[in-house]
């Protein structure tokens, strides 16, 4: 069970886009279509954004977009806020019905 | 709305136990697989286990397997963590989260609930 591999950090200035990469393996994020990414602001619960590798739970702006290649997932979030300062979490599917979390990815706004 | 409430929180000493509960309030419980995620201190999230709904697939992960135990009560709207040989590092935050039912995604959160372990 290893961590999916993300950038400690990225930064944008307000309307830019961004990209965060989530690396796994075959036995993950490269063999399941389970990707999901979660925005985290400190002392709250996370936020579920993007599920099922690309797909938007109600309410979710769509700037937030996700998408996959081989073992790498992506997450995508156009049109910068100040409020999209926060910590970015992928998470896998993998063998034997376990969860893989991503290390986390802190999106500064500049 | 569906609302998850959290208790359980503590301070407590290396080889010694505790348990997490989960409610749920406001929305089905029986319907949905659980799971329970933590992050430990200056720490990103992990896994830790993950129940169906009707216990027929539990899993947990490496970290805590043999020393954890996700349990539920359909009739209580209630999850549950035994901690059992706490360590050090099972020092976190413990959030329990609902499973959505489509990807093996995270929809609902509890708020957290702190556990220390420290000799």
């Amino acid at each position: 069970q290893s961590a999916l591999t993300q950038p400690a950090s990225v930064s944008g200035s307000p309307g830019q886009s961004v990209t965060i990469s989530c690396t796994g393996t075959s036995s993950d994020v490269g063999g399941y279509d389970f990707v999901s990414w979660y925005q985290h602001h400190p002392d709250k619960a996370p936020k579920l954004i993007i599920y099922g590798v690309n797909k938007r739970p109600s309410g979710v702006s769509n700037r937030f977009s996700g998408s996959k290649s081989t073992n790498t997932a992506s997450l995508t979030i156009s049109g910068l806020l100040t409020e999209d300062e926060a910590t970015y979490y992928c998470t896998s599917y993998a063998t034997y019905t376990t969860l893989v979390f991503g290390g986390g990815t802190k999106l500064t706004v500049l | 709305q569906v609302q998850l409430q959290q208790w359980g929180a503590g301070l407590l000493k290396p080889s010694e136990t505790l348990s997490l509960t989960c409610a749920v309030y406001g929305g089905s419980f029986s319907g949905y697989y659980w799971t329970w995620i933590r992050q430990p201190p200056g720490k990103g999230l992990e896994w830790v286990s993950y129940i169906s709904k009707i216990t027929s697939i539990i899993s947990y992960a490496d970290s805590v397997q043999g020393r954890f135990t996700i349990s539920r009560d359909n009739a209580k709207n209630s999850l549950y963590l035994q901690m059992n040989s706490l360590r050090d590092e099972d020092t976190a935050v413990y959030f329990c989260a609902r499973d959505g039912g489509r990807s093996y995604d995270m929809d609902v959160w509890g708020q957290g609930t702190t556990v220390t372990v420290s000799s």
